[in-house]
């Protein structure tokens, strides 16, 4: 079946650290990716699509400055999460899938800016 | 604004039981409906369903659409303790890939 690849799983940095988070599929190409956050206890909340070898489309109320995303290549989309602070502790997921196909996610990064 | 409810958005129950899990859904351009079960990490696919009145089923689980009434269950028979999860519904608009989901329903089994 469909595999994504999330990369870190956990990060632990001081605040004003930028953090990059890695997503990829792996055994399909994914013309687009999506970003994910889940506050806990919380369901999934769209943050961003990632459209490869285009600008990402950004959800109502997130940063493009904040959270820059680039997605290079079919295989391959990054969440950059600039100047991190405490509030942007949250758990990152991405998820990726074929048109018509159900959309698979990585395992997510726990992000945690002391 | 595409919304998506489940409920309950808790459910304990003892190991054996059978459970239902409901999600109802308003949105502009629906394509298709999803269940998925998130344990600690990323969601796991259960179902996709597209057509009303085909249920789906995947051992002790099945589900099925009514897209008139904007509806979907999830449910499970002979509950194990290895089902407790976020059972998390979200749902596909038609000319965006991108799906709405629900709060998720919590759900513990008790041996």
């Amino acid at each position: 079946g469909a595999v994504v690849s999330q990369h870190p799983s956990r990060v632990i940095c001081k605040s004003g650290t930028s953090v990059k988070i890695e997503c990829r599929s792996l055994d399909f190409q994914a013309t687009t990716m999506f970003w994910y956050r889940q506050f806990p206890k919380q369901s999934l909340m769209l943050m961003a699509t990632s459209n490869e070898g285009s600008k990402a489309t950004y959800e109502q109320g997130v940063e493009k400055d904040k959270f820059l995303i680039n997605h290079a290549s079919l295989t391959l989309s990054t969440l950059t999460v600039t100047s991190a602070h405490p509030e942007d502790s949250s758990f990152y997921i991405c998820s990726a899938g074929r048109h018509g196909q159900p959309q698979h996610f990585g395992d997510g990064t726990r992000l945690s800016i002391l | 604004e595409d919304k998506v409810v489940q409920s309950p958005l808790s459910l304990v129950v003892h190991e054996g039981d059978t459970v239902t899990l409901n999600c109802s859904y308003e949105v502009t351009n629906f394509r298709s409906l999803l269940w998925y079960k998130q344990e600690k990490k990323a969601p796991t696919f259960l179902f996709m369903l597209t057509s009303s009145g085909i249920e789906k089923k995947s051992g002790r689980l099945s589900s099925i659409l009514d897209k008139k009434e904007l509806f979907s269950i999830l449910n499970i028979t002979a509950t194990q303790t290895g089902d407790s999860a976020v059972y998390l519904c979200a749902v596909g608009i038609q000319g965006a890939q991108k799906l709405v989901f629900g709060q998720g329903t919590r759900l513990t089994i008790n041996p």
